[in-house]
C-alpha cells in the first residue's frame, strides 16, 4: 500500500541554524509533492510544491528538493526562527498516469526552534 | 469570501447523533476536497468534487458519511449515527483546479463525540 513516511520525532534546533525535515515514500509515484505549515488548532497552509522533473525549489528561506530514484523530499528552512515552530506536512500529489485530485498527506514532523 | 470557511468551529455529538458539517470554499474555487484529521497524524483524504460532481469518495470511511455540493459552491459533510471513532478534525479545502495547484484549507470543525 501506498505510505508516506516523516521524521515521528520532533525537531529540535536553535535559532540561527538550518532545519532538515524528510519525507520518504513507497509504492508510489508522484507528479507533484507539496509542503505544508499547520499551526495548532489551524489548517494546512501551502508553502511549496516541486514537480517531479525538478530537483530542486526555493522560495526565500525555505528549500524542497526531490529524488524520484531515492522516493525522497527534503525540506530546508535556513536561519530558522521561533516563529518557524509548527508541524510541517508533505503531501503527494497525482500519479504519471493521471491526475487522482487527492493529497496524500505524511504524519507530520513538529519542529521547535529554540531562541 | 478571503479564505475557506467552515462551520461549525466545533461540534459535540453524542452517539447515535447526525451531524452536519458546512465548507464555505473561495469563491470560483472549481475543486473541493473533505480531509479527516486525527490528533498528532496528518490530514487523511475522505472525497473531492469537481464543482457539483463528487469524482471520489474513495476515502469515506462508511457508509454512514455522505458529502454533497449541490451548486458546486457550498459543500457539507453529514455523518449518520455518530461513533466515538468518528471524533476527530475534519478540514476541508479548495484549489482553483486539480492539485497540481495549492489547496487552502479552512481552520476546520473539530467534532467529538460522547
Amino acid at each position: 500500500s501506498q505510505k508516506i513516511e516523516q521524521n515521528s520525532e520532533a525537531l529540535n534546533i536553535q535559532e540561527g541554524k538550518t532545519a532538515t525535515l524528510t519525507c520518504n515514500y513507497t509504492n508510489y509515484s508522484p507528479a507533484y509533492l507539496q509542503w505544508y505549515r499547520q499551526d495548532p488548532g489551524r489548517g494546512p497552509v501551502f508553502l511549496l510544491l516541486i514537480r517531479e522533473n525538478e530537483k530542486e525549489k526555493r522560495k526565500e528561506r525555505l528549500k524542497v528538493t526531490f529524488d524520484t530514484t531515492l522516493k525522497q523530499s527534503l525540506f530546508h528552512i535556513t536561519a530558522s526562527q521561533p516563529a518557524d515552530s509548527a508541524t510541517y506536512l508533505c503531501a503527494l500529489v497525482g500519479t504519471r498516469s493521471g491526475n487522482t485530485g487527492k493529497l496524500i498527506f505524511g504524519q507530520g514532523t513538529t519542529l521547535q526552534v529554540k531562541p | 469570501g478571503a479564505g475557506v470557511s467552515q462551520s461549525p468551529r466545533y461540534k459535540v455529538a453524542k452517539r447515535g447523533q447526525d451531524v452536519a458539517l458546512r465548507c464555505d470554499p473561495i469563491s470560483g474555487h472549481v475543486s473541493l476536497f473533505w480531509y479527516q484529521q486525527a490528533l498528532g497524524q496528518g490530514p487523511e483524504f475522505l472525497t473531492y468534487f469537481q464543482n457539483e460532481a463528487q469524482l471520489d469518495k474513495s476515502g469515506l470511511p462508511s457508509d454512514r458519511f455522505f458529502a454533497e455540493r449541490p451548486e458546486g459552491s457550498v459543500s457539507t459533510l453529514k455523518i449518520q449515527r455518530t461513533q466515538q471513532e468518528d471524533s476527530a478534525v475534519y478540514l476541508c479545502a479548495s484549489s482553483l483546479k486539480g492539485v497540481n495547484t495549492e489547496a487552502f484549507f479552512g481552520q476546520g470543525t473539530r467534532l467529538t463525540v460522547v
